[in-house]
């Protein structure tokens, strides 16, 4: 199983700041996806990055695949109190048998 | 659509007694996925089923773990005997076309062995 190290694993700031987490490896992956959970639900999918160096935005997100395809970053501009949740990387392996998830970063943004 | 469905969703079970969690996927998705997730470990893959076959069971931690899929709308995953360290929220995740697409959750289970 190819590993992922998210960072930082916890986040606490204030409304309209802006963070990254970061997500890494020493494994390629074929794709990277990225879920946010809110408590007492299912991680739901927000961005799948497929080609190395690949940038993809949502709204005040920002998905990085790594040239490499190794490592992702997600960055949130003026974040909100809505943007709090558990936000979760999973690689999809090369070998294409399964989704590795990071351990998680959970994000609280304070009013 | 009414998305992954999860029974039930909470279970607390003494341990040694026989825990059954059960799913019904997205109708059309041909791939199955259950998750258990902890603080500890975080999310983990248990088992994966394309087509109702089972392709990676290489998470299920031991034999008293056991998942079936008798047919494409329908999976359960059994534990016998439970164990206290069992205790964990478990989730069923269905997908359109494979791995590299995009898992719906359900809800998850939330499972307490005393």
């Amino acid at each position: 199983t190819q590993l992922l190290e998210q960072s930082p694993q916890f986040l606490s700031i204030q409304e309209g700041e802006n963070l990254t987490v970061y997500c890494n490896s020493s494994s390629v992956f074929s794709s990277l996806q990225w879920y946010r959970q809110e408590p007492g639900e299912g991680p739901v999918l927000l961005v799948t990055v497929v080609t190395g160096g690949e940038v993809k935005k949502l709204k005040r997100l920002t998905f990085q695949f790594g040239d490499a395809r190794k490592d992702s970053s997600l960055h949130i501009t003026a974040a909100q109190t809505g943007d709090t949740g558990l936000y979760l990387c999973a690689g999809e392996e090369t070998s294409g048998s399964r989704l590795t998830f990071g351990e998680g970063t959970q994000l609280t943004v304070n009013p | 659509d009414a998305g992954v469905i999860q029974s039930p969703r909470h279970e607390v079970t003494e341990m040694g007694q026989e825990v059954t969690l059960r799913c019904k996927p997205i109708s059309g998705h041909n791939s199955l996925f259950w998750y258990r997730q902890t603080m500890m470990r975080g999310l983990e893959l248990l088992i994966y089923f394309n087509n109702n076959v089972p392709i990676d069971d290489s998470g299920m931690p031991e034999d008293r773990f056991s998942a079936k899929m008798p047919n494409a709308s329908f999976s359960t995953l059994k534990i016998q005997p439970s164990e206290p360290r069992d205790s964990a929220v478990y989730f069923c995740a269905s997908s359109a076309k494979g791995v590299g697409y995009e898992q719906f959750f359900g809800p998850g289970t939330r499972l307490t062995v005393l």
